[in-house]
């Protein structure tokens, strides 16, 4: 079946340093592929989205780009802020209509 | 626009107790998720409602959980008789079509089960 494979946290960074948080992915046909963050005592919210191969999404200074080679949907971002700290779902939606969710990743960034 | 609402954020209850959770999902959109997401995990989809009939219930147990959405507007989820393991956040999420649409998800409802 379909699943989203996220590496695991946390994730410890200081300020200004460079994001990468990797995800694959497992799917029959052409998913459409999101990143979702989730700040402490909220739901979780769309970050950016890719719908086909060699898309790049981008918001807030993040990026990912649709890797349809390799599978892939890395969320990256040049220079990390304290309020970037939270914990961030990488996600698809495919042929049967369902969000599959990744276990979760979570970013702590130090002052 | 308004929001996903979901009541209510906190809920504790004893083990063989039941208990409900109510959603109201964004104004004009036909998909309804509910999402239960343990402590670590990512949500896991438990059903999926278009306007007011169910497209995916397969993890749903549908021994002690059960959901409606009448008139395809609000929706309810309800756990009879909830185990230890049931506590964990419920997520109530929607969106306009099903494919490739950026879901909006509510605060959630924490659950916990003594």
């Amino acid at each position: 079946g379909d699943s989203v494979t996220q590496m695991e946290g946390p994730v410890t960074l200081s300020e200004e340093a460079f994001l990468t948080i990797n995800c694959t992915y497992t799917a029959t046909g052409y998913p459409s592929l999101f990143w979702y963050v989730q700040y402490p005592g909220e739901g979780l919210q769309l970050l950016l989205k890719a719908t086909k191969a060699d898309d790049k999404g981008s918001n807030k200074g993040f990026e990912a780009t649709y890797r349809k080679e390799t599978t892939s949907f890395h969320l990256e971002k040049g220079s990390v802020q304290v309020s970037d700290s939270a914990v961030y779902f990488c996600a698809l939606i495919s042929g049967t209509y369902k969000y599959i969710f990744g276990t979760g990743t979570r970013l702590k960034v130090l002052a | 626009e308004a929001g996903v609402a979901q009541s209510p954020r906190y809920k504790i209850i004893e083990k063989r107790q039941s208990v409900a959770f109510w959603c109201n999902p964004i104004s004009g959109h036909a998909t309804l998720y509910w999402y239960q997401q343990i402590l670590g995990q990512g949500p896991k989809l438990l059903i999926q409602f278009q306007n007011n009939g169910v497209v995916d219930d397969s993890q749903l147990p549908k021994d002690r959980f059960s959901a409606e959405r009448l008139k395809g507007v609000d929706s309810t989820l309800k756990i009879q008789p909830a185990k230890l393991e049931d506590s964990a956040v419920y997520l109530c999420a929607s969106s306009l079509v099903e494919l490739a649409t950026e879901a909006f998800f509510g605060q959630g409802t924490r659950l916990t089960v003594v």
